[in-house]
């Protein structure tokens, strides 16, 4: 596609439940990443994904969020039992590279989690 | 570590000019800055790298100072277009993402 696209766009879900979040980043990119964003703050890197390497999960906040990606496109992130802090929007962006960060990181939409 | 961006807020009539600073308290190899409108996708503006030099984007300008770990950009003659949220973005110790300021919001009205 002609930019990284991202779904759902909204959703909304109660305490304790799962939820997936997908993206799919711009054809030819090998660099993943994903960022979460709260209102008033900045974008808190969650995880990235480069090739066929381990991704690093550094930024992921609990064992309740994982991220997966297959055939080293599409990127699914998965956030188990729910909580209302987990409300954000949850951005994606790929690189053409990404092996160092000034690699240009080009950003999806979003998708907005809102947690009741 | 979290770069710190100053000012939070700017508020700018059409024509006036702003600078948004971004510092870090480690030493630094490049500098990322992304501006996003309100409900849309962050877009890159530019990268500067280790070496001090400055670069401009139409009448958008940064300057990079690895020695005192900060960056600075400068929007000259403000435009309406300009309105939005501008994040400095730093690599983590892995080098493998980018760490972003709360960011600066930058009001343009006419």
């Amino acid at each position: 596609g002609a930019g990284v696209s991202q779904s759902p766009s909204n959703k909304v879900t109660e305490k304790g439940k799962d939820v997936e979040l997908r993206c799919d980043p711009i054809s030819g990119h090998t660099a993943l990443y994903w960022y979460r964003q709260s209102l008033g703050q900045g974008l808190e890197f969650l995880i990235y994904f480069q090739g066929n390497s381990a991704p690093d999960k550094s930024g992921l906040p609990s064992d309740r969020f994982s991220a997966e990606r297959t055939g080293g496109s599409v990127s699914t992130l998965t956030i188990q039992r729910t909580q209302q802090e987990d409300s954000a929007v949850y951005l994606c962006a790929s690189s053409f590279e990404g092996v160092t960060v000034t690699d240009t990181q080009y950003f999806g939409p979003g998708t907005r989690l809102t947690v009741l | 570590q979290q770069p710190v961006q100053s000012p939070q807020a700017v508020i700018l009539r059409e024509g006036e000019d702003a600078v948004i600073n971004c510092s870090s308290s480690k030493a630094l190899y490049s500098v990322h800055w992304y501006r996003q409108k309100h409900g849309e996708a962050p877009v890159f503006l530019m990268i500067l790298l280790k070496g001090g030099e400055q670069k401009g984007h139409d009448k958008i300008s940064a300057s990079f100072n690895e020695k005192k770990q900060q960056s600075s950009l400068y929007l000259t003659a403000s435009q309406l277009s300009y309105s939005g949220t501008y994040f400095c973005g730093t690599e983590n110790q892995a080098g493998t993402a980018l760490i972003f300021g709360k960011g600066t919001t930058l009001s343009v009205s006419s």
